[in-house]
């Protein structure tokens, strides 16, 4: 069974940092691209970055770029999202999915939330 | 970037409805596309791929089409929990990017 486990929400001040991080079982974590996307509250989604099979390429939203950073260890299957420079419009639920998040395999979503 | 349109933004429909919603694409993207459902408060679930593609264990009173530019989900009879959030995302190319998404609200 395939599983995608996202951690390390929470609540944070504006300019600080976070780091998520994506367990992934039940598949071959270093065959595929992986992604995160979010969701603001009553909003819709968003595709916030991606890396490739290998790790070697990155891709991400104009909206995070140079704040957030996606890496991806194929030896402990584990997708990472650094977030510095947090600002109130990055609260959102984070979800990992697998490939383009265009597959069937998301995780349950953790939520950060960008408050004073 | 591929601009994806989806619409309408919201409608309501009674049990029983056909129901269809659109996504256009601003260049062509073949077949790579995807439909969501999201309930309330819960994670996103694939209900179609490769536009037209059912995903294993969706019911079959929804169907995908279309192909190039313009696609359309159709849920043939609406179901009470049916009622929920549609999204396509195209995923031909970088940035993968969501349609604004589709409530669909009990009339």
């Amino acid at each position: 069974e395939v599983q995608l486990l996202e951690s390390g929400g929470g609540l944070v001040q504006p300019g600080g940092s976070l780091r998520l991080s994506c367990a992934v079982s039940g598949l071959t974590f270093s065959s595929y691209a992986m992604s995160w996307v979010r969701q603001a509250p009553g909003k819709g989604l968003e595709y916030v970055a991606g890396i490739s099979s290998s790790g070697g390429s990155a891709y991400y939203a104009d909206s995070v770029k140079g704040r957030f950073s996606i890496s991806k260890d194929n030896t402990k299957n584990t997708l990472d999202l650094q977030m510095n420079s947090l600002r109130a419009e990055d609260t959102a639920v984070y979800y990992c999915a697998k490939g383009q998040a265009e597959s069937t395999y998301w995780g349950q979503g953790t939520l950060v939330t960008v408050s004073s | 970037d591929i601009q994806v349109t989806q619409s309408p933004s919201a409608m309501s429909a009674s049990v029983g409805d056909r129901v269809t919603i659109t996504c256009r694409a601003s260049q062509g993207i073949s077949n790579s596309l995807a439909w969501f459902q999201q309930r309330p408060g819960k994670v996103p679930k694939r209900l179609i791929y490769e536009a037209s593609a059912l995903e294993s264990g969706v019911p079959s009173r929804f169907s995908g089409s279309g192909s190039g530019t313009e696609f359309t989900l159709t849920i043939s009879s609406l179901q009470p929990e049916d009622f929920a959030t549609y999204y396509c995302l195209q995923h031909k190319s970088y940035p993968p990017t969501f349609g604004q998404g589709t409530k669909v609200e009990i009339k």
